[in-house]
């Protein structure tokens, strides 16, 4: 049972390039998010996902894409890099629906981006 | 915006002290929580709190939440050096599925 696995853990991109962070659990879990750290303040979300098929946009969406054609996997891409991305990115997952119904969030142990 | 501000930004105290950090949020919730994140590392869950509740245990861990003023505390009795870390709260609101996050207080144990 490894939890919630990211990959990569460290990425540099050049302004303008596309990438896919990888993000798969292995706990079955309905529920998976995407987040932003960035320094001085707390997790953002950017997207997430209720089930397979289904996804919704959180709080700072533009510039990402997410899918969820399976319930292990919720890859997040960034479309064309801007130098605002560079962050820490988290990925974590839940039972069922997630925070809403009092449930706990595992999280993932991040990948830096730094966008140049 | 942020829905969680916590309250003090840093704390540094010594080992067998006691670690109150506050948490402030500005719409009615449904429950709060609250995470560690070691530097470098990803979050760690440590105890929720559901609206109808004031306070829990946790170990070490006391939280108490007070609805009428929007606010929780988390208290760490007996810090520990290993205690050392940022403690974040987050709300959810209604049946949202989403948690969102405070600023975090970064908390420091000298030996």
């Amino acid at each position: 049972n490894a939890g919630v696995t990211q990959t990569p853990k460290f990425q540099v991109l050049k302004t303008g390039q596309s990438m896919t962070l990888q993000c798969a659990q292995d706990m079955n879990h309905e529920y998976m998010s995407w987040y932003r750290q960035d320094p001085g303040m707390g997790l953002r979300l950017i997207h997430y996902s209720v089930g397979a098929g289904i996804t919704d946009q959180g709080e700072v969406p533009n510039g990402y894409n997410v899918s969820r054609s399976t319930t292990e996997d919720f890859p997040l891409r960034l479309l064309s890099a801007a130098p605002s991305q560079t962050s820490v990115y988290f990925c974590a997952s839940s039972y069922s629906n997630g925070p809403g119904v009092g449930n706990t969030i595992y999280f993932g142990e991040g990948s830096w981006l730094t966008v140049v | 915006s942020q829905q969680g501000e916590e309250d003090p930004q840093a704390l540094s105290i010594q080992e067998g002290e006691n670690a109150t950090m506050n948490c402030s949020y500005k719409t009615s919730i449904n429950n709060l929580q609250w995470y560690r994140q070691n530097s470098g590392r990803g979050l760690v869950h440590l105890i929720l709190i559901r609206s109808n509740e004031r306070e829990k245990h946790s170990g070490r861990l006391r939280v108490t939440l007070d609805t009428s003023k929007k606010s929780s505390s988390l208290l760490i009795t007996a810090s520990r050096a290993a205690d050392t870390a940022s403690y974040f709260c987050a709300t959810v609101t209604g049946t949202a599925s989403k948690l969102t996050f405070g600023t975090g207080t970064r908390l420091q144990v000298t030996l």
